[in-house]
This record gives C-alpha cells, sequence and structure tokens, in this order.
C-alpha cells in the first residue's frame, strides 16, 4: 500500500545537537507537510512544500528548517535542539489543497 | 489568518449514547472543513469532511453540520462504540489558502 514513512520513530537528544527527522512516501503526491502535536494544541504547521523548488513556513518555522530532495522526500531539521521542541511529530501529504492529508506514524522527539 | 477553536477538550459518554464536539472558526471565507481520528499512539486520519456548499454530510454513524451564519461545524457521533474512544481533530481552509487550521483536538471517552 502507498503509505508514508517516518524516521526514526523516536528519538533522544539532547539540548544544543542538531538533529534531522526524515519522510518518505510512495502515494505520489506533491504536496508534503511537516506538523508539531502538543497535548491541548493540536496540530500546527511547521513546514510545507508543493514542490522540490517550492518551501513556504507555517505557524512556527522558528528553530526548524527543511529540506525537499525529491518529490517523494522531505526533511526536517532542528539546527540546535532545545527542550520546548519535545513533541510528536508527523509529516504528511495531499494531493491538493482541499484533499485529506495522508499522514505518517510520527516522530517522538525528546529533548534533555 | 484564520483561528478555530474547538470545545469541549474531553468527553465522556456512556456506549450507546450520542457525542458532538463542536468547532467555531474566524474567517467566513473558510470553504473546507474536515474531522480526523487519531487513536491512541496512531495517527491522525480523515473520517468525514464538509465543504461550504453543503449544510451536512452522513457517513454511516458520523455526521457533520455546518453553520456558516455563526461560523461553527459540529461533528456528531450516534450509537457510540468503545472503538470510538479517540482524540478528534476539526480543521478549516481558507478559500484560496493552501494549508489547513487545526483545532486544540478533543479527547473522547466512551464508558462501557
Amino acid at each position: 500500500d502507498a503509505d508514508v514513512t517516518q524516521t526514526p520513530r523516536n528519538r533522544i537528544t539532547k539540548t544544543g545537537k542538531r538533529i534531522m527527522l526524515e519522510c518518505s512516501q510512495t502515494k505520489g503526491h506533491d504536496r508534503m507537510y511537516w506538523y508539531r502535536q502538543d497535548p491541548g494544541l493540536g496540530l500546527r504547521l511547521i513546514y510545507y512544500s508543493f514542490d522540490v523548488k517550492d518551501i513556504n513556513k507555517g505557524e512556527i518555522s522558528d528553530g526548524y528548517s527543511v529540506s525537499r530532495q525529491a518529490q517523494a522526500k522531505f526533511s526536517l531539521s532542528l539546527e540546535s535542539a532545545i527542550p520546548n521542541q519535545t513533541a510528536l511529530y508527523f509529516c504528511a501529504t495531499s494531493s491538493t489543497a482541499d484533499s485529506p492529508l495522508h499522514f505518517g506514524n510520527g516522530t517522538r522527539l525528546t529533548v534533555t | 489568518g484564520e483561528n478555530v477553536e474547538q470545545h469541549p477538550s474531553t468527553l465522556s459518554v456512556q456506549e450507546g449514547d450520542s457525542a458532538v464536539i463542536k468547532c467555531t472558526y474566524s474567517d467566513s471565507a473558510s470553504n473546507y472543513f474536515p474531522w480526523y481520528k487519531q487513536e491512541l499512539g496512531k495517527r491522525p486520519q480523515l473520517i468525514i469532511d464538509i465543504r461550504s456548499n453543503v449544510g451536512e454530510k452522513k457517513d454511516q454513524r458520523i455526521a457533520v453540520t455546518l453553520n456558516k451564519t455563526a461560523k461553527h461545524f459540529s461533528l456528531h457521533i450516534t450509537e457510540t462504540q468503545p472503538e470510538d474512544s479517540a482524540v478528534y481533530f476539526c480543521a478549516a481552509k481558507l478559500q484560496g489558502a493552501q494549508k489547513l487550521v487545526f483545532g486544540q483536538g478533543t479527547r473522547l471517552t466512551i464508558n462501557p
């Protein structure tokens, strides 16, 4: 089945470290997104991309960067991790702006 | 920009009873309203969506209603079952915008 795959599933890192979360998809969708989930705050958009040459900031992009290496790959980086970036991170794809989001399984990140 | 408020944050109902979750949005130009269900430890998945040109949509035990005048939309689950226990997220998209804005989520618990 076509899917959205995130790696790693869990990551513990220390303050100040640089880390990368990876996302790949076999759905053939052009649109890819990175969301952050915190209890009581819902899903907040970090960055989104509509093709390899298109990168857009979301609501909470400070402290994050992204790379769209190919149509199927979209990576999220934390240049210098801090404890309040501890959260559950989801990658998602969609075919159009009004079509359903297809989420990956999530990456649980803990920054100590 | 768009803002989405979701209530209640937690909801507990007896199995077989109905559950209603309500969301309000700020921008009258919003035209797409999906609902996502996230079971414990899993990824969010679309369960139903509605567009601004209709007032109600049903899919078996799930229905969504939209009141454009009051700028709110609601998820109705009838004859609740234990497998309905999950976190539910509403979202809204401005016409012409390229991204969704999510509500804060509702944790629904079905008591046997």
